[in-house]
């Protein structure tokens, strides 16, 4: 079955430290995107990419990065520079990168400060 | 700048009706989509509405009007499994996507 896996479930970073956040997809699709999620609060963008070896920055992109190195592959580091990481992180896929397409959701990654 | 308000919080008794209202204020209008999210899961698609109207499908209804900036989502039969968040987004004028904070659902038997 297609779909997007994104790993780990579950992911605690330390003070000072970098992580990485894998997504991965199996669909074909030309755009794929990083959202973050907080409680009571809307789906925030992070960055996206509509073709290997270009992405753009959306709305919250300081102290994060990216790389699309492969049409399949989009995985987010959050820096030592986001200061307030906890957060659910979603990736997510549409075809072609147009707005109205509707999006296909990895299951999600927590990520929580120890 | 640009705005979706959605109730926080929901409660209804399984088997009736429930009503999930959208209003949006945003820099133009191009599509307002409704997506289902169980906690720590992923969102899924339910519908997208560009046109006036009310669109069924199955037990789930989406109804628009541009006029207004209003939408609401309306569920019908409902099931123990419909607990979960439902999202409103809308499309604005740059093609971008503008998220509602959702709207937690909460079915009682």
């Amino acid at each position: 079955d297609g779909g997007i896996t994104q790993s780990p479930k579950y992911l605690f970073r330390k003070e000072g430290q970098n992580v990485t956040l894998s997504c991965e997809q199996n669909l074909n699709h030309d755009a794929m995107y990083w959202y973050r999620q907080d409680p009571g609060q809307g789906l925030r963008l992070i960055y996206y990419s509509q073709i290997v070896n270009d992405f753009q920055k959306g709305d919250i992109a300081e102290g994060y990065s990216v790389s699309r190195e492969k049409k399949e592959s989009f995985p987010l580091t959050v820096t030592s520079a986001q200061k307030n990481p906890t957060a659910f992180y979603l990736c997510a896929s549409t075809e072609t990168g147009q707005g109205y397409e509707k999006l296909f959701f990895g299951s999600g990654t927590q990520l929580s400060v120890l | 700048g640009q705005n979706i308000d959605q109730p926080t919080e929901m409660t209804a008794t399984e088997g009736a009706i429930v009503q999930i209202n959208c209003t949006y204020q945003t820099s133009g209008f191009n599509g307002l989509f409704w997506y289902q999210q169980h906690a720590g899961e992923a969102p899924t698609f339910l519908s997208y509405n560009v046109l006036d109207g009310l669109e069924e499908k199955g037990r789930f209804s989406s109804f628009l009007s541009r006029s207004k900036g209003y939408s609401y989502l309306l569920l019908k039969e409902l099931q123990m499994k419909d607990s979960a968040s439902y999202l409103c987004a809308v499309v604005d004028s740059n093609y971008q996507l503008i998220w509602g904070a959702g709207t937690k659902l909460i079915i009682k038997p």
